[in-house]
C-alpha cells in the first residue's frame, strides 16, 4: 500500500526566505506526482505536476523535483511571500490496471506554511 | 475550479437522514472521484468512477453509495447519515494519459457537511 509522508508538518518563515517542502512515498511505481495548495476552507489548487519520466517542473517561483527511485519529491519556493501561506499537499498517482492512468491518488498529510511579514 | 461544480456548498443534516451530494463537470472527463478530508486523516478516497455506470469503492466506502448515470454527474449518497460522516467532501476529475499526458487531477471547491 502506498504511503506518502510530508515533512515538515508545519513551517513558519519570515518573508523573503527560500524554502523547501519534502514529500516521500513508499512505492516508486507511480504515474505522476502532483503538488497542490489549499487555503483555509477552500478546495485544492494544482501547482505542479511531474510525470514519472521527468525530473522537475517549474512555475514562477515554484520548482518541484522528483527522484522516483528514492521515492522523494521536493517543492522549492523562492522568495516566499505572505500570500504563499497555505497548506501544501503532495499526491502520487499510480498506474491503473491494464495500463490505464485512472489510478487513485494517495495524499500526504500536508505541510502548513506560514510566511510572516 | 473551472469545469467542476459541487452542490450544495454547505449542509447541516440530522443523524439518520439520507443525504446526496452532487458533482457536476463540464470537461467531459472519464474519471470522477469522491474524497473526504478530515483533520488527522488527510484526504481519503470514498468512491470513484471510470465511466458511466462504472464505479468502484475506495478506502473509506462504508456508509456511502455513488451513482453515475451521465458523464457529467457523479452523485454521492449517505444512506443514513452519522456524526462520523461530518466532513468536507471533495469531488475530483481526471482524464486518460493519452488524451492529456500532462494533465493531473482537478478538484471541486468542496461540500462542508455537518451531521447533528
Amino acid at each position: 500500500k502506498q504511503e506518502v509522508t510530508q515533512i515538515p508538518a508545519a513551517l513558519s518563515v519570515p518573508e523573503g526566505e527560500n524554502l523547501v517542502l519534502n514529500c516521500s512515498f513508499t512505492d516508486s511505481a507511480i504515474y505522476n506526482l502532483q503538488w497542490f495548495r489549499q487555503d483555509p476552507g477552500k478546495g485544492l489548487t494544482s501547482l505542479l505536476l511531474i510525470q514519472s519520466s521527468q525530473r522537475e517542473q517549474t512555475s514562477g517561483r515554484l520548482n518541484a523535483s522528483l527522484d522516483k527511485s528514492s521515492g522523494r519529491s521536493t517543492l522549492y519556493i523562492a522568495a516566499s511571500q505572505p500570500g504563499d501561506s497555505a497548506t501544501y499537499l503532495c499526491a502520487v498517482r499510480p498506474w491503473g490496471a491494464g495500463g490505464t492512468s485512472y489510478g487513485k491518488l494517495t495524499f500526504g498529510q500536508g505541510t502548513i506554511l506560514t510566511v510572516h511579514p | 475550479d473551472a469545469g467542476i461544480t459541487q452542490s450544495p456548498r454547505h449542509k447541516v443534516t440530522e443523524t439518520g437522514t439520507p443525504v446526496t451530494l452532487r458533482c457536476h463537470q463540464t470537461e467531459n472527463h472519464r474519471y470522477m472521484y469522491w474524497y473526504r478530508q478530515d483533520p488527522g486523516h488527510g484526504l481519503r478516497l470514498i468512491h470513484y468512477s471510470y465511466g458511466v455506470k462504472d464505479t468502484d469503492k475506495g478506502e473509506v466506502s462504508d456508509g456511502y453509495s455513488v451513482s453515475r448515470s451521465k458523464t457529467e454527474d457523479f452523485l454521492l449518497t449517505l444512506e443514513s447519515a452519522t456524526s462520523s460522516q461530518t466532513s468536507v467532501y471533495f469531488c475530483a476529475i481526471s482524464e486518460e494519459w493519452w488524451q492529456k499526458p500532462n494533465y493531473g487531477y482537478t478538484f471541486g471547491s468542496g461540500t462542508r457537511l455537518t451531521v447533528v
